[in-house]
């Protein structure tokens, strides 16, 4: 099976404070993505990555960065931490499969709340 | 334009009785479609995927959904209700690599 792995289930974060939230995939996939959950938004790409080094802007770009130097590891930085930052974030592995659309394999999320 | 419409917010069935979560979606082309699995405070679990193979498809944990291309439909069900399937559901449609769009979710109750 797909492990996807987020390295905290919840975090606690003051304004203003750089915060690093971390995804490790064990299946050699090649892309990877951030989202964002939340009630009556439902799900919104942050950030995508088509491979090592590769990075695509997402819906709500706003705010966050992203870092993929290892094709395991895809890290999402948001530069300086914002109250409305507070949400449920939710790292996605993919593999690429020639003339298939292959399903997203999802970590169990980083409850981040910013006071 | 693509988009997925989850018919209901809010479904509640009674343990032992079947489960319909309905599912339609807008698309230009041939869609792959998936539905989810969100248990509270977790990530989403991939159910079931249609990718062009049989209509019918069956998922794990029991549920199964229909591609039903003139209805552009992909309704899920199960023929029994169990208490631990009590969650939010979300229905998937992807069109490439990175265009994935998520229905708003079913929250389905289990009454005991």
């Amino acid at each position: 099976d797909v492990k996807v792995t987020q390295s905290s289930r919840y975090l606690v974060k003051r304004t203003g404070e750089k915060v690093f939230l971390e995804c490790v995939q064990d299946m050699d996939h090649e892309n990877m993505f951030w989202y964002r959950q939340d009630p009556g938004l439902g799900l919104r790409l942050i950030y995508f990555s088509y491979d090592v080094k590769m990075k695509e802007k997402g819906d709500i770009p706003e705010g966050y960065s992203v870092s993929r130097e290892k094709k395991e590891r895809f890290s999402l930085i948001l530069e300086s931490a914002s109250t409305n930052q507070t949400s449920m974030y939710l790292c996605a592995s993919r593999p690429v499969v020639p003339g298939r659309n292959s399903p997203l394999h999802f970590g169990n999320g980083t409850r981040l709340t910013v006071t | 334009a693509q988009s997925v419409t989850q018919l209901d917010s809010h479904v509640s069935v009674s343990e032992g009785t079947p489960v319909l979560l309905r599912c339609n979606y807008s698309s230009s082309y041939s869609p792959s479609l998936f539905w989810y699995v969100q248990h509270p405070n977790k990530g989403l679990q991939l159910l079931l995927k249609y990718t062009s193979a049989a209509t019918l498809v069956k998922g794990i944990n029991g549920f199964e959904a229909e591609f039903k291309k003139s209805e552009t439909s992909f309704h899920l069900t199960k023929p029994s209700a169990h208490m631990s399937d009590a969650a939010e559901y979300f229905c998937v449609v992807t069109l490439g690599p990175n265009q994935f769009y998520f229905g708003t979710g079913t929250s389905l109750t289990v009454i005991p």
